[in-house]
């Protein structure tokens, strides 16, 4: 089975606090997303990749960046982080043009 | 217009019941359609891909209406382990998700 792995399960951050959050997948798959997930709002798109050092804004890209080095690894950075970006943050990765995407099991991130 | 909606229910089903989940779309270009299961405090794990000519799993049913531009999941006999929230996802060059249909199946 594909595994995505999301380094933290719950964060807690202060507001201004540069914020990481790293995902990692084992089955070389081309494709990385970063979602966050709000009751009422569904998941939303931030960023996603299709190859190494190659990314895309999303829908909702302000306040945040990210990273892709090397193909198994996407990352998620909040230059400074606000309280408006607490939220559920969810990494999928896919094989380039395949069924679905596999998630992690996500990262609560909350912002004080 | 939502790019994806959905009802957000709850659908409350007694064991045993069919519920039927539909899910619209707004973009025509779209040609990739999925549905997801979500538990609580959980991420979401593909059900199934909906082909256009319909496909089934099991108790799972799901159909695919290009011209209208929706997409349905059909659960027969539904059991306690079936609750959950449902997503639904249409690409077109990315996934796109709806916010969800949660079912609740009680005895």
């Amino acid at each position: 089975d594909v595994k995505v792995t999301q380094s933290s399960r719950y964060l807690v951050k202060r507001t201004g606090e540069k914020v990481f959050l790293e995902c990692v997948q084992d089955m070389d798959h081309e494709n990385m997303f970063w979602y966050r997930q709000d009751p009422g709002l569904g998941l939303r798109l931030i960023y996603f990749s299709y190859d190494v050092k190659m990314k895309e804004k999303g829908d909702i890209p302000e306040g945040y960046s990210v990273s892709r080095e090397k193909k198994e690894r996407f990352s998620l950075i909040l230059e400074s982080a606000s309280t408006n970006q607490t939220s559920m943050y969810l990494c999928a990765s896919s094989l380039a043009g395949a069924d679905g995407y596999t998630f992690g099991s996500g990262t609560r991130l909350t912002v004080v | 217009r939502k790019e994806v909606e959905q009802d957000p229910g709850p659908f409350n089903v007694p064991e045993g019941a069919t519920v039927a989940f539909n899910c619209t779309y707004s973009n025509s270009a779209s040609q990739s359609f999925f549905w997801y299961r979500q538990d609580c405090r959980k991420e979401p794990k593909l059900l199934m891909s909906v082909y256009s000519s319909g496909n089934e799993d099991g108790r799972f049913t799901a159909q695919l209406n290009r011209a209208s531009q929706y997409i349905s999941l059909l659960i027969r006999d539904s059991k306690l382990s079936d609750s959950a929230t449902y997503l639904c996802a249409v690409d077109a060059s990315k996934l796109t998700f709806g916010t969800g249909t949660r079912l609740q199946v009680t005895l």
